[in-house]
């Protein structure tokens, strides 16, 4: 079963950096996925397309502070020089035969 | 500029129906397959459906199979998601997505966002 894991919540200060994980389940690592960000109160924005191998495509005019890598199983989205506007929900998204998975999502706060 | 421009949501009892329509522009809409993602109150996005580039194929999550039914007019580019049978857990903001290929049901795009609430 396609299954993707997010820790529900992290923290960190402003200017800082902070790596968020989305975990693929047993047997999906070869499988891309989206990075997706949601401010408070406001629609999905698409962040990145992130490969099994690292490789990544971002969205129009996602800053240089947001890039994504990939170990194994996992896909981190790092965000450095953390700003107030990055404190929102991110939400990792792959897809399947037939079907698509969202992560339960993470929510970022800004300290 | 790619822009997608959801509509029809509303108030509804259980058991009604409604459609929801998803209006694109600023890309070629019968290359791209189409997704629907719903959001209930407090909780995380939840793909709901998905039609590939041409409108043949379709996909359902679990919970809304044999209840909803999403179409598309490539000559009106256009997107559709027909809900029927409604229940109180289908309250939620429904948003449709651009996806990167004709078959691929990951987005790289989203609307603003409808709000669909079943209630009596």
């Amino acid at each position: 079963q396609l299954v993707l894991t997010q820790s529900p919540s992290a923290s960190a200060s402003l200017g800082a950096s902070v790596r968020l994980t989305c975990t693929l389940s047993t047997g999906h690592n070869n499988y891309a996925i989206a990075w997706h960000q949601q401010q408070p109160e406001k629609g999905p924005r698409f962040l990145m397309k992130l490969n099994s191998d690292g490789s990544q495509s971002k969205g129009d005019g996602i800053p240089g502070r947001f890039l994504g890598s990939s170990s194994g199983a996992a896909r981190y989205l790092t965000i450095s020089s953390l700003q107030s506007e990055d404190e929102a929900d991110y939400y990792c998204q792959t897809w399947g035969t037939g079907i698509a998975v969202f992560g339960g999502g993470t929510q970022l706060t800004v300290l | 500029e790619v822009q997608l421009l959801e509509s029809g949501g509303g108030l509804v009892q259980p058991g009604g129906s409604l459609r929801l329509s998803c209006a694109a522009s600023g890309f070629t809409f019968s290359s791209y397959a189409m997704s629907w993602v719903r959001q209930a109150p407090g909780k995380g996005l939840e793909w709901v459906s998905g039609i590939s580039g041409s409108g043949d194929t379709t996909y359902y999550a679990d919970s809304v199979k044999g209840r909803f039914t999403i179409s598309r007019d490539n000559s009106k580019n256009t997107l559709y998601l027909q809900m029927t049978s409604l229940r109180a857990e289908d309250t939620a903001v429904y948003y449709c997505a651009k996806d990167f290929s004709s078959l691929i049901l990951m987005s790289d795009y989203w609307g603003q966002g409808t709000l669909v609430t079943v209630s009596s």
